[in-house]
C-alpha cells in the first residue's frame, strides 16, 4: 500500500527565513508520480509541482525548490526567503499506476510565516 | 478560463438528513474526483468519475455516492448524515484519466452536521 508521511505538523518561521517541508513516501511501484499542493486559508488546493519517479533532477521555481531522492524515498520542498503569503498548508501526494487514479495525500504541514 | 467550481460553499444539516454537493470541472476536463478533508486527517479519496461512470471509490460506506452528468459536472450525495461527516469536501478535475495527471481543485464545500 502507498503511504505519504509529512512528519512536520506545523512550522513557524520569521519572514525571510528559509524553510524546508519534508515528505517521505512508500510505494512498491517503480513508476509513480509525486506532487506538492498548497492550500491557503481559502481552501482551494493549488498545484505546485509534479515529478515522475524517473526524473530525479531537482527543480527550482523562483523561491521554491524541490529535492527528490529515490534512495531515501523523499521529496522535500524548500521555500527560500519566506514571505507572509507563503502561509498555508502544504500537501505532498503520491500517485501510483494502475488506472485507479488513486492519489494518496500526506496529512499536510501548516506553515506560518511571521512578519 | 474558469476553474473548478463547487456549490454550495457551506452546508448545514442535521443527523440523518441527506446532503448534495455539486461540482463543475474545468472546461474540457472529463474526470472528476471527490475528496473528504476532515480536521487533522488530510485528504481522503472518495470517488472518481470519468465519462459518466464511477471508476473507483475509496474506503467509504455506500451512503456516500454520486454521479457524473453528460456535461461532466458531478454531484456527491451523502445519505443518513452522521456527525463525523462534518468536513470540507473537495472536488478536483483532470483533463484525461491517467497516472500522474494533475488534478485541479475547487475551493470546497464545508459540510457541518449538527
Amino acid at each position: 500500500a502507498q503511504k505519504v508521511t509529512q512528519a512536520q505538523t506545523e512550522i513557524s518561521v520569521v519572514e525571510k527565513e528559509d524553510v524546508t517541508l519534508d515528505c517521505v513516501y512508500e510505494t512498491r511501484d517503480t513508476t509513480y508520480y509525486l506532487f506538492w499542493y498548497k492550500q491557503p486559508p481559502s481552501g482551494e488546493l493549488v498545484f505546485l509541482i509534479r515529478r515522475n519517479s524517473f526524473d530525479e533532477q531537482n527543480e527550482i521555481s523562483g523561491r521554491y525548490s524541490w529535492n527528490f531522492q529515490k534512495s531515501t524515498s523523499s521529496f522535500n520542498f524548500t521555500i527560500t526567503a519566506s514571505q507572509v503569503v507563503d502561509s498555508a498548508v502544504y500537501f505532498c501526494a503520491l500517485s501510483e499506476p494502475g488506472g485507479y487514479q488513486k492519489v494518496t495525500f500526506g496529512t499536510g504541514t501548516k506553515l506560518q510565516v511571521i512578519p | 478560463e474558469a476553474g473548478v467550481t463547487q456549490s454550495p460553499t457551506h452546508l448545514i444539516k442535521t443527523r440523518g438528513q441527506q446532503a448534495t454537493l455539486r461540482c463543475s470541472p474545468i472546461s474540457g476536463h472529463t474526470s472528476v474526483y471527490w475528496y473528504q478533508q476532515a480536521l487533522g486527517l488530510g485528504l481522503q479519496f472518495l470517488l472518481w468519475y470519468d465519462e459518466g461512470e464511477e471508476r473507483n471509490r475509496g474506503n467509504f460506506p455506500p451512503r456516500f455516492s454520486g454521479r457524473q452528468f453528460p456535461n461532466y459536472s458531478s454531484e456527491l450525495n451523502v445519505n443518513a448524515l452522521e456527525l463525523e461527516d462534518s468536513a470540507l469536501y473537495l472536488c478536483a478535475s483532470s483533463f484525461l484519466p491517467g497516472t500522474g495527471n494533475i488534478q485541479y481543485f475547487g475551493a470546497g464545500t464545508r459540510l457541518s452536521v449538527l
